[in-house]
């Protein structure tokens, strides 16, 4: 398994809905998680970050971890076109040696 | 504050050629990483350093070279530029290696 893994997808949805983004996780990582957006042909940017079980709320974002689970969520709701981005999630390795990131899901909102 | 500045933005290289892509932070930043992100693919991480003068290997370090002699900056040395080097490469700091990153904006660089 790796240490942290996402479906690349494209994930469409319509503007105005919840967008779901996953994120699983191996035992090789540590439970803090952030998530970052990436625009095409932009830098990733951090949205939000997670350190807790249960849910944190920034704005129209939410990050779900559920430890027991190993996977970590984040819901746009009220989706806009302009949320559409790759979403990456990361963590850091149990050993502290560094950040690792997902591969990234694709999320597309249409009008 | 800037957060993290990359220079240049755009770079087109010949095949021999070497160049130094500049990573600037005002955060005082103790970490700072260098990832390159092909078309379409996640972020490989090349070097990264946990303080000045302190600099190590990241997954794909071949062909490349840093420094760190300041808190602020952390230069990338592409030596002998080949094709399998055009990418976007992006530079990042934190406070802390299992703290969250910052990235700057990326250069995109093409070797032909």
């Amino acid at each position: 398994q790796k240490e942290v893994e996402q479906n690349s997808g494209p994930l469409s949805v319509p503007e105005g809905a919840i967008a779901s983004l996953n994120c699983t996780y191996s035992d090789r990582v540590s439970q803090s998680f952030f998530w970052y957006r990436q625009y095409s042909g932009k830098s990733p940017e951090l949205i939000m970050s997670i350190y807790s079980n249960g849910d944190k709320e920034d704005g129209r974002f939410t990050a779900q971890l559920n430890k027991a689970s190993q996977y970590v969520s984040l819901l746009i709701r009220d989706s806009q076109p302009s949320d559409s981005a790759t979403y990456l999630c990361a963590a850091p390795r149990l050993s502290g040696d560094k950040l690792i990131f997902g591969t990234g899901t694709r999320l597309q909102v249409f009008p | 504050n800037a957060g993290v500045t990359q220079t240049p933005k755009f770079r087109i290289l010949k095949i021999g050629q070497s160049m130094t892509l500049q990573c600037t932070q005002d955060m005082n930043h103790n970490y700072m990483y260098w990832y390159r992100q092909d078309p379409g693919m996640g972020l490989k991480l090349i070097y990264y350093s946990v303080g000045a003068g302190i600099t190590d290997k990241g997954e794909v370090p071949n062909g490349y070279n840093v420094s760190r002699s300041t808190t602020e900056d952390f230069p990338l040395r592409l030596e002998l530029a080949a094709p399998s080097q055009t990418s976007v490469y992006f530079c990042a700091s934190s406070n802390d290696r299992v703290r969250e990153q910052y990235f700057g904006p990326g250069t995109r660089l093409t070797v032909t």
